[in-house]
């Protein structure tokens, strides 16, 4: 069956930097698209960017440009977020989620990791 | 970049019919997705494309489209059906994604 494992939780100072994993299995990794979402308290769901792990192709929305880095290991079936410069706005689970069809952006997102999060806190 | 609008809360008695509507310029172009979100639990998708609901999902849970708004509509809500909703859709200009502001749904 499909699953997403990701990292826990972390606790980060404002200034630094997060990396979260998100392995897959279940599936071909290396043709689905992951996508990473974000949801502070309290708040709505924020996504964050894609990745397409065959070609290790991005996009990353502009609220994040410049900080946010995806990456991807078909090796190990693994999937990378990134995120630089922390501030307190930061803190919130992070969740990778897979699009539902093969080599297919915007199809929907299937199947979700248990999400991670992350505190930044002084 | 394209923004989603939803209805902030909406309430609907046991057995009765509910709709949730999201509203947005590239829902004009794209088909969106649909989750629902209980507390504490990561987003789960209930319906995608042209009123597709993935396996496992009851057909309780319909989606339909009309200009700028689609629509989910749960016909014979039960109370698991409570929670929060988001619509998810492609940004018009680009290869972006954006959900909407979320609508609280209580059975």
């Amino acid at each position: 069956q499909v699953q997403l494992v990701q990292s826990g939780t972390e606790v980060k100072k404002p200034g630094a930097s997060v990396k979260i994993s998100c392995k897959a299995s279940g599936y071909s990794f290396s043709n689905y698209y992951i996508h990473w979402v974000r949801q502070a308290p309290g708040q709505g769901l924020e996504w964050m960017g894609n990745i397409f792990p065959t070609r290790g192709r991005t996009a990353y929305a502009r609220s994040f440009q410049g900080r946010l880095t995806m990456t991807s290991d078909t090796s190990t079936r693994t999937a990378y977020m990134e995120l630089s410069s922390l501030t307190y706005d930061d803190t919130a689970v992070y969740y990778c989620a897979r699009d539902s069809t093969f080599a297919v952006a915007g199809t929907g997102f299937d199947f979700w990791g248990q999400g991670s999060l992350v505190t930044v806190s002084s | 970049s394209s923004e989603l609008t939803q209805d902030p809360a909406v309430s609907v008695a046991v057995g009765q019919t509910v709709r949730i509507t999201c509203q947005g310029d590239s829902l004009r172009s794209y088909y969106p997705s649909w989750y629902q979100q209980k507390p504490g639990q990561a987003p789960v998708l209930v319906l995608y494309g042209n009123n597709n609901r993935p396996s496992g999902i009851p057909d309780r849970f319909s989606a339909s489209r009309s200009g700028d708004t689609s629509s989910l509509t749960i016909t014979g809500a039960r109370a698991e059906d409570e929670g929060d909703y988001y619509c998810n859709c492609r940004d018009i200009s680009d290869d972006h994604y954006v959900f909407g502001t979320a609508t609280k749904v209580t059975v």
